[in-house]
């Protein structure tokens, strides 16, 4: 199966600091990569996307990077909240839809004020 | 609130036993998937319907099975339950099943515990 690899597996910032985190996939083919946010006891739900044409892209507090050469994406949050503590989750995933898109394992963040 | 509901929220039972899960999808949306989230695993697709059709499989076991009603909602069911089978089990929709899917959205998910 297609994998996306993710890191850390946990995180602990600061309230004010950036958190980073990364993610590596390994089909060339894939050209979708979304972000999950995910709190306790909920669902995930979608919090920010790229597709590979751009090299980063921002939503308020929050930056997706994508680096197509050497397959890897990173979503950082500025200025981290104690309510961005959640769970995030990155994927990719070819044209087609969702069925083949692939989730990461996922990255606790927890945000300590 | 993403607007897809999940029954139950919560379900503990023995090995050997049969359970059914289900999910009233987003109204409008006409894909249905279901994710399995365990412990140390990110979600594993585990099946998608479009309109009340199979649509694609992911790593769904032998033991597993699905299915879309006329009214949309889907039901997952799981038999001869095994302790591995404990986790969190997520439904999601999209208004679309292809090119044009569209945002996915999650339920709160139905965690399974199997003793």
């Amino acid at each position: 199966q297609q994998q996306v690899k993710q890191s850390p597996q946990s995180l602990i910032v600061q309230k004010g600091g950036i958190s980073i985190i990364n993610c590596a996939y390994e089909n060339t083919a894939f050209d979708y990569f979304p972000w999950y946010q995910q709190f306790p006891g909920k669902g995930p739900a979608l919090l920010i996307a790229i597709r590979p044409d751009v090299s980063e892209k921002k939503e308020g507090r929050f930056t997706i990077s994508f680096n197509k050469s050497a397959k890897q994406f990173s979503l950082h949050i500025m200025d981290s909240q104690p309510g961005d503590s959640a769970t995030y989750f990155c994927a990719a995933g070819p044209p087609g839809g969702y069925q083949k898109v692939t989730f990461g394992t996922g990255t606790k963040l927890q945000v300590i004020p | 609130d993403s607007g897809v509901t999940q029954t139950p929220k919560h379900l503990i039972t023995a090995t050997g036993q049969r359970v059914t899960l289900r999910c009233s999808p987003r109204s409008g949306d006409l894909s249905v998937y279901w994710y399995q989230q365990s412990l140390d695993q990110g979600l594993q697709f585990l099946i998608q319907y479009y309109n009340g059709e199979e649509r694609a499989k992911g790593n769904i076991l032998e033991r597993f099975s699905a299915q879309q009603f006329p009214d949309l909602h889907s039901e997952l069911n799981l038999s001869s339950l095994e302790l591995g089978d404990s986790a969190l089990y997520f439904c999601a929709s999209s208004v679309g099943g292809g090119l044009n899917t569209g945002e996915l959205f999650f339920g709160e998910g139905s965690r399974l515990t199997v003793l």
